[in-house]
């Protein structure tokens, strides 16, 4: 099945500064990667994707890069807030047969220090 | 977006109960749920897909004699934590996706936070 690694698992920066999360995923027929925020306690909430057909996504401060090659995608987020504290889950997503079924990386809890 | 609603928000119960979770789609029909468990500081697991209709695909190593998932109607999955114990204490989360036939984002409910005592 597929396997997301994600890196760092702890990121701290102070505000205003950039904060890069990196994922890798094993399987080539991946071919959607979603990125969600999950504040303490709350559910998760997608904050940008990217699709195997494009290599750059951005909203306002936040932007993803997808590398199908080397099968690693990142997450850029600039002008940190401190409101942008959180996990940040990483996912590929992929249908073995069935559903689509996204594979989440560990996780990366970015603390953003005013 | 889509609106997933999960219920409870949180639950304490004795050990050797059981315990129910029911996870809605308000908006969208959903012939696909997902649930997951997730403990503090680590990543959501998934546990189980849940198909309407018919049986949940259990992961690997899940109990699905212990985590009992009912996939109803296309709105409504529960997941009943039968004979809980301490070990089951965790916070469960259930997704749903909007359209099977693409990959797209899984809509989250608010999650339960069980506490077995």
């Amino acid at each position: 099945g597929e396997n997301v690694e994600q890196h760092p698992s702890t990121l701290s920066v102070q505000e205003g500064d950039s904060a890069v999360i990196k994922c890798t995923y094993s399987d080539s027929a991946s071919n959607y990667f979603p990125w969600y925020k999950q504040e303490l306690g709350k559910r998760p909430q997608l904050i940008i994707d990217i699709r195997s057909n494009v290599g750059e996504k951005k909203d306002q401060r936040i932007a993803v890069t997808l590398n199908k090659t080397a099968k690693h995608f990142s997450l850029h987020i600039t002008e940190t807030q401190p409101e942008d504290s959180a996990v940040y889950f990483c996912a590929a997503s992929i249908k073995p047969g069935g559903s689509y079924i996204p594979t989440f990386g560990r996780g990366t809890s970015l603390i953003v220090h005013p | 977006g889509a609106v997933v609603s999960q219920h409870p928000s949180w639950v304490i119960c004795k050990s050797g109960t059981s315990v129910k979770i029911e996870c809605r789609s308000l908006d969208f029909q959903a012939t696909t749920m997902f649930w997951y468990r997730q403990f503090p500081k680590q990543s959501l697991m998934l546990m189980a897909t849940s198909n309407e209709g018919s049986k949940a695909t259990y992961e690997q190593g899940v109990e699905k004699d212990k985590f009992l998932i009912n996939h109803a109607s296309l709105t409504l999955s529960t997941l009943t934590v039968t004979s809980a114990h301490p070990e089951d204490s965790s916070f469960y989360i259930c997704s749903a996706r909007v359209s099977e036939e693409h990959n797209t984002e899984a809509f989250f409910g608010q999650g339960t936070r069980l506490t077995v005592v």
